[in-house]
């Protein structure tokens, strides 16, 4: 069965450094998200994109953040500049055309910020 | 605003024993709602998914959701849980309208099998 594919599994990045998360969405879905889960809460939305757009974000995705699709199959996560309290997991997701289509999950990014 | 809450942080039962995870939602129009399972170390996970028509709705491993309006809620269920079954759960809602609508997640449910 397709899987959503994340890369890397864990990611150590100094504060302030730059970090980008990969993410290879199924093949045939049109849209694609990033959520992120703080360790002990809940999974939070961050952004969906959708014909090479961002069609809806949330207020933690602020300037900091960025996604792109630089080609057919991956999307990246970038933070500029990060935070300690950006330290998560984040997940990726893509779903098929059609409202009742479910969102398929890859298996996440940690991300520790020292 | 939509809202999702899953009253049990923890969940135990015994193998063999039924079990329901419990969820309520908060929506406007109609709900489309999902539970999913996260095991360790791993992502979310689709089990299934209301939509619309019948009320019990059947999914993945054996797990089925039983869905009613008048009490807004979406318990998630299975007949005979297996050790395999511990694992975290989370029930979402489908923020709005439109094919990229974001899920809205409760804060999840960890459901302990023992033998």
């Amino acid at each position: 069965e397709p899987e959503v594919t994340q890369t890397p599994s864990h990611q150590v990045t100094q504060m302030g450094q730059e970090v980008i998360l990969r993410c290879v969405p199924i093949s045939n879905h049109l849209y694609f998200y990033w959520y992120r889960q703080i360790l002990g809460q809940k999974v939070e939305f961050l952004v969906s994109f959708y014909n090479n757009e961002i069609s809806e974000k949330s207020e933690i995705f602020d300037d900091q953040f960025s996604v792109e699709r630089p080609d057919g199959s991956n999307f990246t996560l970038k933070i500029r500049s990060t935070k300690l309290e950006d330290s998560a997991m984040y997940f990726c997701a893509s779903k098929n055309d059609g409202e009742t289509q479910p969102q398929h999950f890859g298996d996440g990014t940690r991300l520790s910020i020292l | 605003a939509q809202s999702v809450a899953q009253p049990e942080d923890q969940v135990n039962v015994a193998e063999g024993n039924p079990l329901t995870v419990k969820c309520t939602y908060s929506v406007s129009g109609n709900p489309y709602l999902f539970w999913y399972v996260q095991y360790p170390n791993r992502g979310l996970q689709f089990l299934l998914k209301y939509i619309t028509g019948d009320n019990l709705v059947k999914g993945s491993y054996g797990f089925e959701a039983e869905f009613n309006k008048s009490q807004t809620s979406f318990h998630l269920k299975k007949p005979s849980a297996l050790v395999s079954d511990s694992a975290l759960y989370f029930c979402a809602v489908r923020a709005g309208s439109g094919g990229y609508n974001k899920l809205i997640f409760g804060a999840g449910t960890r459901l302990a099998v023992h033998p």
